[in-house]
C-alpha cells in the first residue's frame, strides 16, 4: 500500500489566491482527517469525514476554508482567499476505525506571501 | 475536556543509552493513548497505542510504553537508542466513548549524540 498520498508537497502562493490541497486515503479506511501543524498552535484538527460525509468541521478556522470528499479515495481542502496566517503544514490522515490510530500523509507545506 | 502534557520540549541522549519520554494526560475515564513519531519533513507515524488490557504496550522500532492509571501517565521507553531515533515524539489522548477528538501533546524533540 502506498499509504496516504498528499499533493502538492509544497505550495507557495500569493495572498488572495485560491489554494487546493489534495489527499488520497488508504483504501478501506472509512475515516479521513485534515490537520494543520504550526509552531505556535501545534497540531489542530480542522475537519473529519466518515464514509465520505463531513462529521465535525468545528476546527475549520473560518469560511475561507472548505473541504470535500466526493468519493472514498479523494478529498480536498480549499482555502479561498488565502492569507499569510494560513501558512502551515497541512496533513491528511486516514483510519480504519477512527479511534486515533491514524496513518498520516507526508503533508503539504503551504506558504502564503 | 481531555488534555495531554509532555513536560520535556527537548531531550538529548547518547547513542546506546536508554530513553524515557514523559507523557501525562487528563481525562475522567480510561482513555485511548498513543505515541507518534515525526521525522523532519514527514508526517506522523504511529509507534504504539493503548486501548485496553495489558498496560505495557509494545510498539514498532523497539519502543514500549506503560499506562499507569494512578499517575495518569503513558511514558515511552526504549532500552537502547539509535541515531535514527532522532525525531520529534508526540503523545496523544482520546476519550474512549463514541466520537471524540484526539488531542496531541506539544511534542518532545529527541537529539541523539554519538
Amino acid at each position: 500500500d502506498a499509504g496516504v498520498i498528499q499533493s502538492p508537497r509544497h505550495e507557495v502562493t500569493e495572498m488572495g489566491q485560491e489554494v487546493t490541497l489534495r489527499c488520497k486515503p488508504i483504501s478501506g479506511h472509512d475515516y479521513l482527517f485534515w490537520y494543520r501543524q504550526t509552531m505556535m498552535r501545534g497540531l489542530e484538527l480542522l475537519i473529519y469525514f466518515n464514509n465520505n460525509v463531513p462529521i465535525d468541521d468545528s476546527g475549520m478556522p473560518e469560511d475561507r476554508f472548505s473541504a470535500k470528499m466526493p468519493n472514498a479515495s479523494f478529498s480536498t481542502l480549499k482555502i479561498q482567499p488565502s492569507e499569510p496566517r494560513d501558512s502551515a503544514v497541512y496533513f491528511c490522515a486516514s483510519s480504519p476505525e477512527g479511534r486515533g490510530n491514524y496513518t498520516f500523509g507526508s503533508g503539504t507545506r503551504l506558504t502564503v506571501v | 475536556a481531555q488534555s495531554v502534557t509532555q513536560p520535556d520540549i527537548h531531550i538529548t541522549v547518547s547513542e546506546g543509552a536508554s530513553l524515557e519520554l514523559r507523557c501525562n494526560y487528563s481525562y475522567g475515564a480510561t482513555p485511548y493513548l498513543f505515541w507518534y513519531v515525526q521525522s523532519p519533513g514527514q508526517g506522523l507515524q504511529l509507534l504504539l497505542k493503548y486501548f485496553s488490557g495489558d498496560t505495557l504496550v509494545q510498539g514498532i522500532k523497539g519502543f514500549e510504553a506503560e499506562f499507569k492509571r494512578s499517575q495518569s501517565s503513558f511514558n515511552l521507553r526504549k532500552p537502547s537508542v539509535h541515531w535514527s531515533d532522532a525525531a520529534e515524539y508526540f503523545c496523544a489522548v482520546r476519550g474512549s466513548g463514541g466520537y471524540q477528538k484526539v488531542t496531541f501533546g506539544t511534542g518532545t524533540k529527541l537529539q541523539v549524540i554519538p
